[in-house]
């Protein structure tokens, strides 16, 4: 695997509750992103991020805040958590020519 | 809106078999990638095909891609049951993002 990993890697919150799930990489990859996989839907963008302080939304951004204050490390908030945010959450990096994504191990989400 | 399609959604084979993975997709790409998924964990990069590129090979895979017909195959040639995993396609174009189907899930049965 890439260096790349998120923590936690199990998270059970209650609704209404922030959530902050990190992802760190050491390969120095220029752009970041934030997926969520659930059946059915396959991978779906939440917000990516192209460098430090730029970030920008994805298909399914609605309640999801991202932040980069450091190449190694791409934040991903849910200001406040909802059911339907429970869901396997996925980061990845590429580098500038964006040609091939490596992805972490996964975070579980359970919003109860 | 979803970009690739995998088709079977599930295939089940006999380990020595062939698996062949369909994938369609409705834009302009400027390449197209497989992914594998084993059951919880992330995804792993497989093999890139380029939109000038009609067939690649990477050891035991094969992929086509057909940009007339908007389509890409994935061919896994005798399946090993460790090649039970899903497989999913991922377009990308200049200045998008890469866009992923739904996936194909693979049993490959001893």
């Amino acid at each position: 695997d890439a260096g790349i990993t998120q923590s936690p890697r199990h998270k059970v919150t209650e609704t209404g509750t922030p959530v902050t799930l990190r992802c760190h990489q050491t390969e120095n990859h220029r752009y970041m992103y934030w997926y969520r996989q659930d059946p059915g839907h396959g991978l779906r963008l939440i917000h990516y991020s192209y460098g430090v302080k730029d970030t920008d939304k994805g298909e399914v951004s609605d309640g999801y805040s991202v932040s980069r204050s450091k190449t190694e490390d791409f934040l991903l908030t849910l200001e406040s958590a909802t059911s339907s945010q429970t869901s396997v959450y996925f980061c990845a990096i590429s580098g500038d020519f964006q040609e091939t994504q490596y992805f972490g191990p996964g975070t579980r989400l359970l919003v109860l | 809106s979803q970009q690739g399609e995998e088709d079977p959604q599930a295939l089940s084979i006999q380990e020595g078999e062939n698996a062949t993975m369909n994938c369609s997709y409705k834009t302009s790409i400027n390449n197209l990638q497989w992914y594998r998924q084993n059951s919880g964990r992330g995804l792993v990069h497989l093999i890139l095909i380029r939109s000038n590129e009609r067939e690649k090979h990477s050891g035991r895979l094969r992929v086509t891609l057909d940009t007339s017909k908007k389509s890409s195959s994935l061919l896994i040639t005798a399946s090993r049951a460790a090649d039970t995993a899903s497989y999913f396609c991922a377009t990308k174009n200049y200045g998008q993002n890469f866009v992923f189907g739904p996936g194909t899930r693979l049993s490959v049965l001893p």
